[in-house]
């Protein structure tokens, strides 16, 4: 099956704009996961949304907002860019549920590579 | 908060040298652990987890990684590498009842020499 698609794969903006990800989940997927990844600081937790729903959330200014839509498909936007906002944003999908323990396995995209200028 | 510790950020070995990653978290309670592993040009992906029972797990790949309470680890270890392995390799942790979120360390560099 198809994996986890995010688009667009690159893209270069200059500080003050902003930007919308987007992420295509594993079909049959529901819950899907925001991370930056950059290589100061890592890979680092943006977000979790499951149906609809955000489930978590990282240490992140409100610059940065996700949300989710019905068919599990899901956006991160990241506004009022700056030149640390530079880096490799990527999205998993798992099939973890509420009530599936312990937590599915994580997918991880091919990630959107943005550069700040 | 949870927080992970991966000591050895580049990593240079031979083929068929055997190979030890250290990874040690910081949380109180119960977690679920991982190892995910990024070859070049390739996504992140599953190398292996621990959420219960025996605390020697076996990975794809010939990998497999010890989970000892007491020391707050879970350390990755193959016999023998072969330069395929060359890639990043990233410990993660995930405490139970928290979703899907995962701390990940920094991450190790390893390069294998023919």
């Amino acid at each position: 099956k198809a994996g986890v698609t995010q688009t667009p794969r690159y893209l270069i903006k200059t500080r003050g704009q902003q930007v919308t990800l987007s992420c295509s989940p594993i079909s049959g997927h529901r819950s899907v996961s925001w991370y930056q990844q950059t290589p100061g600081q890592g890979l680092q937790f943006l977000f979790e949304y499951f149906s609809e729903t955000q489930r978590n959330k990282g240490n992140f200014p409100g610059r940065f907002s996700g949300r989710q839509f019905s068919n599990s498909r899901s956006e991160m936007n990241v506004s009022t860019l700056e030149l640390g906002d530079s880096a490799l944003y990527l999205c998993a999908s798992s099939s973890s549920s509420l009530r599936t323990l312990p937590p599915g396995e994580l997918f991880f995209g091919e990630g959107s590579r943005l550069t700040v200028l | 908060a949870q927080s992970v510790s991966q000591h050895n950020h580049h990593v240079i070995l031979s083929e068929a040298a055997s190979l030890e990653l250290g990874c040690n978290y910081s949380y109180g309670g119960t977690v679920n652990l991982f190892w995910y592993v990024q070859y070049p040009g390739q996504h992140l992906q599953l190398l292996l987890k621990y959420f219960s029972g025996d605390p020697l797990v076996k990975g794809i790949k010939g990998f497999e990684a010890e989970f000892i309470k007491s020391k707050f680890s879970f350390n990755l270890r193959k016999p023998s590498v072969q330069w395929s392995d060359t890639a990043e390799y990233f410990c993660a942790v995930n405490p139970k009842s928290s979703g899907d979120k995962l701390t990940f360390g920094t991450g190790t560099r390893l390069a294998v020499r023919p």
